[in-house]
């Protein structure tokens, strides 16, 4: 089973502190992922990454970067945390279509709810 | 800008009755098609998905897809409270290793 695990389940930080958001998987999937999910938004990409070293952009990645070190570990990072990132994040891995045979398939992470105060 | 549409919900049924869940999707080069289940404080897990015009069948679950009238529907047969969650509907594109979430539909069976 794939497995992508999230660092911390739960964290309480302050306005302007910076804050790291750890993802890892043991699937050797190349591709990983990072969303936020809010009530009445649904889910939305902020950052993906291809390859290592490699990252895009996704719908919403103002106040956010992103590492990828190492193909297993995808890191989201908010560089001075804002009470409007209060949300529930989301880390996603998918194998590239041609060796998955099935193509795009997201695994996801428990996620992780981050509360700005 | 791609979108999936979703109807929102509640939609409730009783348990045994079909629930019939829809999705609507903007790209016309969208090629795969996928359903994904959350529970209430959980992350979103994968239970169908589809890629070419007609039906797949997994169990008590049934996918459909029209890519003319770019439409994907879920049939969950003998629903139980089990199946009460939010569903998800994600479509990937022919270019992007990324998905495109609809909002969700809430589904709730009463015993």
């Amino acid at each position: 089973d794939v497995k992508v695990t999230q660092s911390s389940r739960y964290l309480v930080k302050r306005t302007g502190e910076k804050v790291f958001l750890e993802c890892v998987q043991d699937m050797d999937h190349e591709n990983m992922f990072w969303y936020r999910q809010d009530p009445g938004l649904g889910l939305r990409l902020i950052y993906f990454s291809y390859d290592v070293k490699m990252k895009e952009k996704g719908d919403i990645p103002e106040g956010y970067s992103v590492s990828r070190e190492k193909k297993e570990r995808f890191s989201l990072i908010l560089e001075s945390a804002s009470t409007n990132q209060t949300s529930m994040y989301l880390c996603a891995s998918s194998a590239p279509p041609s060796r998955q045979g099935r193509t795009g398939e997201l695994f996801f992470g428990e996620g992780s709810r981050l509360t700005v105060l | 800008q791609k979108e999936v549409e979703q109807n929102s919900g509640p939609l409730s049924v009783p348990e045994g009755a079909i629930a019939s869940l829809n999705c609507t999707y903007s790209d016309r080069g969208s090629q795969s098609f996928f359903w994904y289940r959350q529970y209430s404080g959980k992350s979103p897990e994968l239970i169908m998905s589809i890629y070419s015009n007609g039906d797949k069948e997994d169990g008590r679950f049934t996918a459909q897809l029209n890519k003319a009238s770019q439409y994907v529907s879920l049939l969950i047969r003998d629903s139980q409270p089990s199946d009460s969650a939010t569903y998800l509907c994600a479509v990937k594109d022919s270019g992007y290793s990324t998905l495109t979430f609809g909002k969700g539909t809430m589904l709730l069976v009463s015993p």
